[in-house]
């Protein structure tokens, strides 16, 4: 099975961009999706592979993806942004697996 | 709307087992992966299987093989995740999550915390 890894945290001040990234050697033949999740609340799926995001995501959230690795970036960041992101990716039609997410400040 | 929602929290001793579920409402229930992932405390997402609704397949994450199950009930529309041999490290929130074509989970269910405690 594969891994996922991301880095554990970030931080950036508020109306400024963040990109988060997720490495593996999964993405580099499916798509990673992506998770916000605040503390005490079910995660949030916020986009799926080269920036297909869901309604009700603002569009300041974007995806991309190269070879092994995805990224979430975050342009314009709010204070409501402010939460863990985990990726998510499989391997093989049966097995998924999750980064270890990171944790996102707004300064 | 979709809804995924989960039975409550439970206690649990170690060595006893626990039945979480999951009833889907607002779609089609048999036509999408329901997968179980858990969170334990100040911890990350851990995948932990899935089952097909419509098939009763099922597929576990090599950790949870022998000790979790996973079925469902068609007519209620509603998944069952129950996990045997609990021990202090099986404390932790799980959820249901509902699979789109393979690719992402787009709703979860509210969250089921179960505390294994002497």
């Amino acid at each position: 099975s594969s891994e996922l890894t991301q880095d554990p945290a970030v931080s950036v001040a508020l109306g400024q961009t963040v990109r988060i990234t997720c490495q593996g050697d999964s993405l580099r033949s499916y798509y990673a999706s992506w998770y916000q999740q605040k503390p005490g609340q079910a995660p949030v799926f916020v986009m799926y592979g080269k920036n297909n995001r869901p309604s009700g995501i603002p569009d300041r959230f974007s995806g991309s993806s190269s070879g092994n690795t995805a990224s979430l970036t975050i342009t314009g960041a709010q204070a409501e942004d402010e939460a863990e992101y985990y990726c998510k990716s499989r391997d093989s039609s049966n097995y998924r697996v999750f980064g270890p997410g990171t944790k996102v400040t707004v300064l | 709307q979709v809804q995924l929602l989960q039975s409550g929290a439970e206690v649990k001793k170690p060595g006893a087992s626990v039945k979480v579920s999951c009833k889907g409402s607002g779609y089609s229930f048999p036509g999408y992966f329901i997968h179980w992932v858990r969170q334990a405390p100040g911890q990350g997402l851990e995948w932990m299987g899935w089952i097909n609704p419509n098939s009763g397949g099922t597929y576990y994450a090599q950790r949870f093989q022998g000790r979790v199950t996973m079925t469902r009930d068609t007519s209620i529309n509603t998944a069952y995740m129950e996990l045997s041999s609990l021990t202090s490290d099986d404390t932790a929130v799980y959820y249901c999550a509902r699979e789109f074509r393979g690719d992402y989970f787009d709703y979860w269910g509210q969250g089921t915390l179960v505390t294994v405690s002497s």
